[in-house]
């Protein structure tokens, strides 16, 4: 079974910088793309980047590829997401997914997702 | 970006047929695919590539479109699919989702 168990969401104030972590199981981590997306409380889904296998190439969204970094540890099955300089607009729900075993990467849907972790920025 | 528009909401009886729209700023090939995300949960994929069911969704759910202009429908509607239905295209970078849908049941 795939599991996806985000962490590290919190309050933090603006300017600060937090790391999340995704620790992934039930699928051969270092096999896939993985990815961020996150939601704002009643908004709408965004992609926020994406690494690929080996952690040698990220991409991200072009708002976000400035704050933003994307590392992984396949020894340890973990997706990380560092924050920097946040501000009240990154206020939202994280989410990791890997993608899609039968796609393509650079075209790929999300088939599992974990629970996400809630990251509020306020002072 | 490729903007994906959707409608805000819509409202359906149990039992009646439902289409949810979603219209790309540009051309997205057939890399269009749907989610449902019900309250407090994470999204749940039902179609991708415009037409192809996800693993495990009924087939009730079905997908169609090309160009600009998908379609995700739900036939019989029931209770359990009050959620809201968000389109995601992955042709263009930086992969978008539309607003999303809220959909409600009478």
């Amino acid at each position: 079974e795939v599991k996806l168990v985000e962490s590290g969401g919190g309050l933090l104030k603006p300017g600060s910088s937090l790391k999340l972590s995704c620790v992934a199981s039930g699928f051969t981590f270092s096999n896939y793309w993985m990815h961020w997306v996150r939601q704002a409380p009643g908004k709408g889904l965004e992609w926020i980047g994406e690494i690929d296998y080996d952690g040698t190439e990220t991409n991200f969204a072009p708002s976000l590829k400035d704050r933003f970094t994307i590392s992984r540890d396949n020894a340890k099955n973990t997706l990380y997401l560092q924050m920097s300089s946040v501000r009240a607009d990154d206020t939202a729900t994280y989410f990791c997914t890997p993608s899609a075993p039968t796609a393509k990467a650079a075209i790929s849907w999300f088939v599992y997702w974990g629970q996400g972790t809630l990251v509020t920025v306020s002072s | 970006d490729a903007v994906l528009t959707q409608s805000p909401a819509l409202a359906v009886s149990p039992g009646e047929r439902v289409s949810i729209s979603c219209r790309a700023s540009e051309g997205v090939n057939s890399y269009v695919h749907w989610y449902q995300q019900k309250a407090g949960q994470q999204p749940k994929l039902l179609i991708y590539k415009t037409s192809n069911l996800a693993s495990g969704v009924p087939a009730r759910f079905s997908g169609s479109g090309s160009g600009t202009d998908f379609t995700l429908t739900i036939d019989p509607v029931e209770a359990d699919d009050t959620a809201t239905y968000f389109c995601q295209q992955t042709w263009n970078d930086p992969r978008t989702f539309g607003g999303g849908t809220k959909l409600e049941l009478k």
